[in-house]
């Protein structure tokens, strides 16, 4: 099983900051299949980033995922109110698909 | 477009058995495997197992096998996960995922939220 671990666990910005995520992966992940999701309070996961770097339908250019094998980064530059939530990786490239713990997105 | 409507909440007691359904429109049913991911309170994303529409087949998460059954009916585009011997940390919001683009985990049903207790 690939375990995921996100860093940090918490991170506070202001909107206008620049917030980058990080993903690590136990192993290699096959075919750099990683994504991204946003999750709000009492909300579905939301799919951001699928193949570790191509947006999903209707999400912003100002988010962007990047890295290969076991390294992955999530970038969201220029905050706005609407990011402010959860984030979490998920490798669906080898069974058991396994997500990381999470990392929140807070105002600071 | 897509839709992926799920049953309503369940209140079940241990050792009952539970029957989520998810009822899916806008595409073709058996062109896309479904997922079942599920969330216990305040924490992270569990996957489950996934189902293949067009020809019934499953695959299980090993901490899920023997008690886990996945099931789809074609006739009204509609996938089923019966999860049983409940225990108080089966206690979740369970969610189907359609498997889109690039094998992405595109679309998300509602959530159903199962709570066991006694």
């Amino acid at each position: 099983e690939i375990v995921l671990t996100q860093s940090p666990g918490t991170l506070s910005l202001s909107p206008g900051e620049r917030a980058t995520l990080s993903c690590r992966a136990s192993q290699s992940v096959s075919s750099n299949y990683l994504a991204w999701f946003q999750q709000k309070p009492g909300q579905a996961p939301r799919l951001l980033i699928y193949g570790a770097s191509s947006r999903a339908t209707g999400i912003p250019d100002r988010v962007s995922g990047s890295g290969s094998g076991t390294d992955f980064t999530l970038t969201i530059s220029r905050l706005e109110t609407e990011d402010f939530a959860v984030y979490y990786c998920q490798q669906y490239g080898s069974s058991p698909y396994t997500f990381g713990q999470g990392t929140k997105l807070e105002i600071k | 477009q897509v839709q992926l409507v799920q049953s309503g909440a369940e209140v079940k007691k241990p050792g009952a058995s539970v029957n989520v359904s998810c009822k899916t429109s806008g595409y073709i049913f058996t062109n896309n495997y479904m997922h079942w991911v599920r969330q216990a309170p305040g924490q992270g994303l569990e996957w489950m197992g996934i189902i293949n529409p067009s020809g019934g087949g499953t695959s299980y998460e090993q901490k899920f096998q023997g008690r886990v059954t996945m099931t789809r009916d074609m006739s009204t585009s509609t996938i089923y996960m019966e999860l049983s011997s409940l225990r108080s940390d089966d206690t979740a919001v369970y969610y189907c995922v359609r498997v889109g683009v690039s094998s992405s985990w595109y679309n998300w049903g509602q959530g159903t939220l199962v709570t066991v207790s006694s």
